[in-house]
């Protein structure tokens, strides 16, 4: 089974970039890697997702290397209010709707 | 309507109360999830609906007994639960398999006493 490690909190200030590593070494070849948000008693939100290379959408980037046994999620310029928990997230197993939560990495942004 | 709505907020029950947490979407998504979540950990999957059929079931204990009536709605029927499952109880729901993007409730806060 695919298993995600991640560092379990990191420390930013405004402005700055936040870059968060997963560790992925089982993916599958099939399986895609999603990261999602989530804030204190809200649930968690989708944020990127991306195979291999480079993924950019409007809130952040994700970079996954050829082998894809790791992916790092970049949050440019970040503000106190990204101060949440990031979940990487790949397939689990063969089943093609089980998706399993790592631990998390809590991002602190102070101002 | 991009929007999983989950009643209710929150629920206070006794072990030997029966109640039944509620999600609903209408964003025409084939797959409906539940999640538990504790305090300061990852979501934990209970169960998956897809296409109105139980998919997945994560060998959850019997007091907790899903349904799907129809493609919108997923009901958590709860039944002579433990203090240790107080928790927030969060449903989500997706177009199609894990891949495809899972929009998550506001969940509910549950406490058994």
């Amino acid at each position: 089974l695919a298993k995600t490690t991640q560092p379990i909190s990191m420390d930013s200030y405004e402005g700055q970039e936040v870059n968060i590593t997963c560790s992925h070494n089982n993916i599958a070849t099939n399986d895609y890697i999603t990261w999602y948000q989530q804030f204190p008693s809200q649930g968690p939100r989708f944020i990127i997702q991306g195979y291999k290379t480079k993924v950019t959408n409007e809130v952040a980037s994700l970079f996954i290397p050829a082998d894809r046994k790791s992916s790092t999620l970049s949050l440019p310029r970040v503000s106190l209010s990204d101060t949440a928990v990031y979940y990487c997230l790949v397939g689990d197993g063969s089943n093609d709707y089980k998706l399993s939560f790592g631990a998390g990495t809590t991002v602190t942004v102070r101002a | 309507d991009t929007e999983v709505t989950q009643t209710p907020k929150h629920l206070v029950m006794g072990m030997t109360n029966k109640k039944s947490l509620k999600c609903e979407q209408h964003m025409g998504h084939r797959a409906m999830y539940w999640y538990k979540q504790k305090a300061k950990k990852p979501p934990e999957l209970m169960f998956v609906y897809s296409y109105e059929k139980l998919s997945i079931n994560e060998s959850v204990p019997s007091r907790f007994s899903p349904e799907c009536p129809n493609s919108s709605l997923l009901n958590l029927h709860l039944h002579a639960l433990q203090p240790e499952d107080s928790a927030l109880y969060l449903c989500a729901s997706s177009q199609g398999p894990r891949d495809d993007e899972q929009f998550f409730g506001p969940g509910t806060r549950l406490t058994v006493l």
